[in-house]
């Protein structure tokens, strides 16, 4: 079956230390989409990609980086530098940038240390 | 004000009920409505879709959106337990990011 795969379920931090979570999909999808969820908050864009090798900040980019290297994949690095990175992070995709994303992963629940 | 507002619950209906979520917004330049339903500890799952004002029904889902008043709702028919879930809504404009509302979480009750 189709879909997004996101590694791992649940992340622990420590201060100082950045960490990768991983987003893999096998849809043939050209977008692809990093959001993350608070309590009693929507979800809140942080990088997008339209196509391989670029890709744009959203809403809350700071202390996040990402890279496209693949069609498929679309890691999320934490760096130190996020002060509040205790979320959800969901990864999604759509056939197309501009459309709304069509599939979600089933998130990494990063927590501090 | 914030862009996108639902009440966030919890709300608790006894299965059968006909359920109402309801969702305000404030940019006027949204196009197209989406419903999201989301299970704990699950991503999101694209639910309704539509374009403009009017109704879209789809099994026991209807969303009716009033871009006069700003104002989308998700009806749910002979509400199921498997129905419950947080439920979010997310409007867009013709060509940029959707807006997440935070999620009206709903229980049923058998």
């Amino acid at each position: 079956d189709g879909g997004i795969t996101q590694s791992p379920k649940y992340l622990f931090r420590k201060e100082g230390q950045n960490v990768t979570l991983s987003c893999e999909q096998n849809l043939n999808h050209d977008a692809m989409y990093w959001y993350r969820q608070d309590p009693g908050q929507g979800l809140r864009l942080i990088y997008y990609s339209q196509i391989v090798n670029d890709f744009q900040k959203g809403d809350i980019a700071e202390g996040y980086s990402v890279s496209r290297e693949k069609k498929e994949s679309f890691p999320l690095t934490v760096t130190s530098a996020q002060k509040n990175p205790t979320a959800f992070y969901l990864c999604a995709s759509s056939i197309v940038r501009g459309d709304q994303p069509q599939h979600f992963g089933d998130g990494t629940r990063l927590s501090i240390l | 004000q914030k862009e996108v507002e639902q009440d966030p619950g919890p709300l608790s209906v006894p299965e059968g009920a006909i359920v109402s979520l309801n969702c305000t917004y404030s940019n006027s330049a949204f196009q197209y409505f989406m419903w999201y339903r989301q299970y704990s500890r699950k991503g999101p799952e694209l639910l309704m879709y539509t374009y403009s004002s009017g109704n879209k029904e789809d099994g026991r889902f209807t969303a009716q959106v009033d871009k006069s008043s700003k104002y989308i709702s998700l009806f749910i028919r002979d509400s199921q337990p498997s129905d419950s879930a947080t439920y979010l809504c997310a409007p867009k404009t013709s060509y940029d990011k959707v807006i997440f509302g935070p999620g009206t979480s709903l229980s049923v009750i058998p």
